[in-house]
């Protein structure tokens, strides 16, 4: 069935340093991808999505690009902040949304 | 900003009872879905919903759970014969059209089978 791995599992960084989560999916008609933020106890919060017809997206700190050839997309964090630190998903999907299982991104001050 | 809202924000049931988790989502969106999250885990599809029916549900989504609009404003999910596993944080989200839209989430159901 649809699957979407993520890497790593814990990212700790150092404030004002880059974050990066890469994430590889199976189901090739994938043509969505969301990317979340999740606090503790919070809901998930839409940071950033793209669309399979585009190859990059940018929103201020935050940037995803993605690979529809080798299945696979990633998140960039730059200039980290401490209220970055949270589990970030990401998911993908065609006629479902299928999330990957979570980065616990720490930053260090 | 227009929120999706969900109630009760925990719920303690015992097990093999029925619950019924409620959501109201953003007014001028038309579709829905449910969500579950075991603690500590990933967020799992269960169900998605459009114009009154079932648009795709997953492998969780079986006989023991069914969805609703009994209205025009609330969207439910059911949970029969409720068992241990079902323990979870259950999440309701809304879009204003299909899929390659974002979908809004609301606070979760934080259900406790005991």
């Amino acid at each position: 069935g649809e699957n979407v791995e993520q890497h790593p599992s814990t990212l700790s960084v150092q404030e004002g340093d880059s974050a990066v989560i890469k994430c590889t999916y199976s189901d090739s008609a994938s043509n969505y991808f969301p990317w979340y933020k999740q606090e503790l106890g919070k809901r998930p919060q839409l940071i950033i999505d793209i669309r399979s017809n585009v190859g990059e997206k940018k929103d201020q700190r935050i940037a995803v690009t993605l690979n529809k050839t080798a299945k696979h997309f990633s998140l960039h964090i730059t200039e980290t902040q401490p209220e970055d630190s949270a589990v970030y998903f990401c998911a993908a999907g065609a006629s479902k949304i299928i999330f990957g299982s979570g980065t616990r991104l720490s930053i260090r001050p | 900003e227009p929120e999706v809202t969900q109630t009760p924000s925990h719920q303690v049931t015992q097990m093999g009872q029925e619950v019924i988790l409620r959501c109201v989502p953003i007014s001028n969106h038309l579709y829905f879905y449910w969500y579950r999250q075991i603690l500590g885990q990933k967020v799992e599809f269960l169900v998605s919903f459009y114009n009154n029916e079932i648009s795709e549900k997953s492998e969780i989504f079986d006989d023991q759970f069914s969805v609703e609009r009994p209205d025009g404003s609330n969207f439910t999910l059911k949970i029969r014969s409720t068992k241990l596993e079902d323990s979870a944080m259950y999440f309701c989200a809304s879009s204003e059209s299909g899929l390659l839209q974002p979908q809004h989430f609301g606070d979760g159901t934080r259900l406790s089978i005991l």
